[in-house]
């Protein structure tokens, strides 16, 4: 079955670089996605890549995808403690005429000042 | 702009109980998303509603959940009864078209405790 996996701890201290990473088991993703969720908080959308990208930068964020092995990540740059939550990365892909939409573990991301 | 609304924030029953959850999503959103989230986990999708209609409901447990959308605006999620293995936040999320590059504002969830 699908499943997108992801390291569930990632420590860092304030203004050093964190990546954080994930692999996912479908190549006919078409979509995948970096959400953030803060304590108490739904999910929200931080960016996304085109499968069809390697690479795709946005302010303090950078992406990387390798579909070669079905690896994704997310590199934020002079981490700060706003930073801290949880960071989610998702595929979606096409079947059956509908989109099917997955998840993954999930990456509890502590910034010490 | 109001961001999706669910009530209520937090939700302790006991099994057997039945429950239900109220989302009304962002104003024009045409598309609603039911997802449940296991502590430690990512949300699972439950149900997807483009307008009134249940588009994918495939991971429902139809046995004992339920859910409405009947005007295409809010939505009601419903456990009867409910069972211990239930405890867990249920996500509200809803975006503009169902095109690819969908991008889902959720909800701050309801957390349910069976006890």
């Amino acid at each position: 079955g699908e499943d997108v996996e992801q390291s569930l701890f990632l420590s860092v201290r304030e203004g050093d670089s964190s990546v954080i990473n994930c692999t996912y088991t479908d190549s006919s993703s078409t979509y995948l996605y970096w959400y953030k969720q803060e304590p108490g908080a739904g999910l929200q959308l931080l960016t996304y890549i085109f499968s069809n990208m390697d690479m795709k930068q946005d302010q303090r964020l950078t992406v990387l995808l390798n579909k070669k092995d079905k690896h994704l990540s997310l590199r934020i740059a002079d981490t700060q403690t706003g930073d801290s939550a949880i960071y989610f990365c998702a595929e979606i892909w096409l079947t059956s005429g509908t989109y099917k939409y997955i998840f993954g573990t999930g990456t509890r991301l502590k910034v010490l000042a | 702009e109001a961001g999706v609304v669910q009530s209520p924030r937090y939700k302790i029953i006991e099994k057997k109980q039945p429950v239900a959850f109220w989302c009304n999503p962002i104003s024009g959103h045409n598309t609603l998303y039911w997802y449940r989230q296991n502590l430690g986990q990512g949300p699972e999708l439950l149900i997807r509603y483009e307008n009134e209609e249940a588009v994918d409901d495939s991971q429902l447990p139809k046995d004992r959940f339920s859910a409405e959308r009947l005007k295409g605006v809010d939505s009601t999620l419903k456990i009867q009864p409910a069972e211990l293995g239930d405890s867990a936040v249920y996500l509200c999320a809803s975006s503009l078209s169902r095109g690819e590059l969908n991008e889902q504002f959720f909800g701050p969830g309801t957390r349910l405790t069976v006890l």
